[in-house]
C-alpha cells in the first residue's frame, strides 16, 4: 500500500516569505508519479506538477519550485516571494499509471499580507 | 477547457435515503473517479472505473456503488445515507496513461458537499 506524509498540517507566513511544503510518498513500485495540487478558498482543485519518479531533476515555474529526491522519498514544494494569492490547501499525492492516486492529508498555508 | 461538472454542489439528505452523486465529463477520458474528502484525511478513493460498465473499488467502498453506463458519465450512489457519509465528494477524470504527456493527470470537479442528517 501507498502513503502520503505531509510533515505540515498548517503553515502561515507573512507575504513575500519563502515557504517551503514537504512531502513524502512510500511505496514498493519502483515506477510511480508523484503530483502537487492547490485548493483555493473556491474548492476546485488544481493541478500543479506531476513528477516521474524516474526523473529526479528539480522544476520551477516561475515563483514554484519542485525538489524530488527518490532516496529519501521526498517530493518538497517551495514557494518563493510568497502572495496572499497563495493561501489554500495544498495536497502531494502519488501513485501508478492508471491515475489511481494516494492523497496526504493536505497543508493549509495562510500568507498574511 | 477541461471540464468534469458534478450535477449538485449541496446536498441536504436524511438517513436512509438513496443519494445520487453525478458526474460528467467532456474531455472523453477513459478513467474517471470519486474521492471523498475530510478534514485532516485528505482525499480518499472511493470507486474508479477505466471504462464503460467497468469499475473497481477504492481505499473505502463500504456503504457507496456506482455506475457507468456512458464514457462521460460516472455517478456515485448512497444506498441508505448515514450520518457518518456527511463529506465533500469530488468526482475526476484522466486520460489513459499511453495517450499522452497529461495522462493520468486528474482533472476535478468542484465538488458535492452531502450532509445526511
Amino acid at each position: 500500500a501507498q502513503k502520503v506524509t505531509q510533515a505540515q498540517t498548517e503553515i502561515s507566513v507573512v507575504e513575500k516569505e519563502d515557504v517551503t511544503l514537504d512531502c513524502v510518498y512510500e511505496t514498493r513500485d519502483t515506477t510511480y508519479y508523484l503530483f502537487w495540487y492547490k485548493q483555493p478558498p473556491s474548492g476546485e482543485l488544481v493541478f500543479l506538477i506531476r513528477r516521474n519518479s524516474f526523473d529526479e531533476q528539480n522544476e520551477i515555474s516561475g515563483r514554484y519550485s519542485w525538489n524530488f529526491q527518490k532516496s529519501t522519498s521526498s517530493f518538497n514544494f517551495t514557494i518563493t516571494a510568497s502572495q496572499v494569492v497563495d493561501s489554500a490547501v495544498y495536497f502531494c499525492a502519488g501513485g501508478t499509471s492508471y491515475g489511481k492516486l494516494t492523497f496526504g492529508q493536505g497543508t493549509i498555508l495562510t500568507v498574511h499580507p | 477547457d477541461v471540464k468534469v461538472t458534478q450535477s449538485s454542489r449541496y446536498l441536504v439528505k436524511r438517513t436512509g435515503e438513496k443519494v445520487f452523486l453525478e458526474c460528467v465529463q467532456d474531455m472523453d477520458h477513459e478513467n474517471m473517479f470519486w474521492y471523498r474528502q475530510d478534514p485532516g484525511l485528505g482525499l480518499r478513493l472511493i470507486y474508479f472505473s477505466y471504462d464503460v460498465k467497468m469499475k473497481e473499488k477504492g481505499d473505502i467502498p463500504e456503504g457507496y456503488s456506482v455506475s457507468r453506463e456512458k464514457k462521460e458519465r460516472f455517478s456515485l450512489i448512497l444506498e441508505s445515507a448515514s450520518t457518518n457519509q456527511t463529506s465533500m465528494y469530488l468526482c475526476a477524470s484522466s486520460l489513459w496513461i499511453v495517450r499522452g504527456r497529461e495522462a493520468n493527470v486528474l482533472t476535478f470537479g468542484a465538488g458535492s458537499r452531502l450532509t445526511v442528517l
